[in-house]
């Protein structure tokens, strides 16, 4: 088992719509999660982290935690084009180090 | 505000020859410093960190090396290159005492022939 999976995609979505973005982990001594972003040949970009179970929202997006089911999820609303990247999610694990996923990549279509 | 920077941008080496990657951290002290690597289509691979001058962690055992030879300065090098070292490499820092929060930089594409 990885330590960290998402689905490598491609996830596309129509403008405007909701984007979804899962990931599990299996480090049960993880306590913060980061999500960034990484436009195709660029280095990935921190967009969201989330520390407590439940929702943080910010601007148009949503990080959903769930620790006992080790679920951890990136909501995107009202998507637009320049959303679309691969999404890397990255729990810090009990040595404080982050462990990342390979990604998912979003296409959202005009 | 901080800025972190790389380069060269891109590298083409052959295969053998030695390697010296460069990364700055500025407006900052004391930086938690990082490299990682991204082979194409693939998750981040953390190679080394270091939380000061001079101490450096290795995650992954290969032909590469690391040093910080000044506070916010971080040097990724190798003594000679194999075909399997071909990849993006993205130097990041997170604020000291924070380890978890990092930032990127630009990254070194590097192609090994």
């Amino acid at each position: 088992q990885k330590e960290v999976e998402q689905n490598s995609g491609p996830l596309s979505v129509p403008e405007g719509a909701i984007a979804s973005l899962n990931c599990t982990y299996s480090d049960r001594g993880s306590q913060s999660f980061f999500w960034y972003r990484q436009y195709s040949g660029k280095s990935p970009e921190l967009i969201m982290f989330i520390y407590s179970n439940g929702d943080k929202e910010d601007g148009r997006f949503t990080a959903q935690l769930n620790k006992a089911s080790q679920y951890v999820s990136l909501l995107i609303r009202d998507s637009q084009p320049s959303d679309s990247a691969t999404y890397l999610c990255a729990p810090s694990g009990s040595a404080r180090q982050l462990t990342f996923g390979s990604g998912t990549q979003l296409t959202v279509l005009p | 505000s901080q800025t972190i920077h790389q380069w060269p941008a891109t590298l083409v080496q052959p295969v053998g020859s030695p390697l010296s990657l460069e990364c700055t951290v500025e407006g900052t002290s004391n930086p938690n410093l990082y490299w990682y690597r991204q082979a194409a289509g693939r998750g981040l691979q953390l190679l080394f960190y270091s939380v000061g001058i001079g101490q450096i962690s290795s995650e992954v055992p290969q032909n590469l090396s690391a040093s910080r030879p000044q506070d916010r300065q971080f040097i990724l090098s190798s003594k000679k290159l194999l075909l399997s070292d071909s990849g993006f490499y993205l130097c990041a820092w997170s604020p000291s005492g924070v380890r978890e929060t990092q930032y990127f930089g630009p990254g070194t594409r590097l192609l090994v022939l």
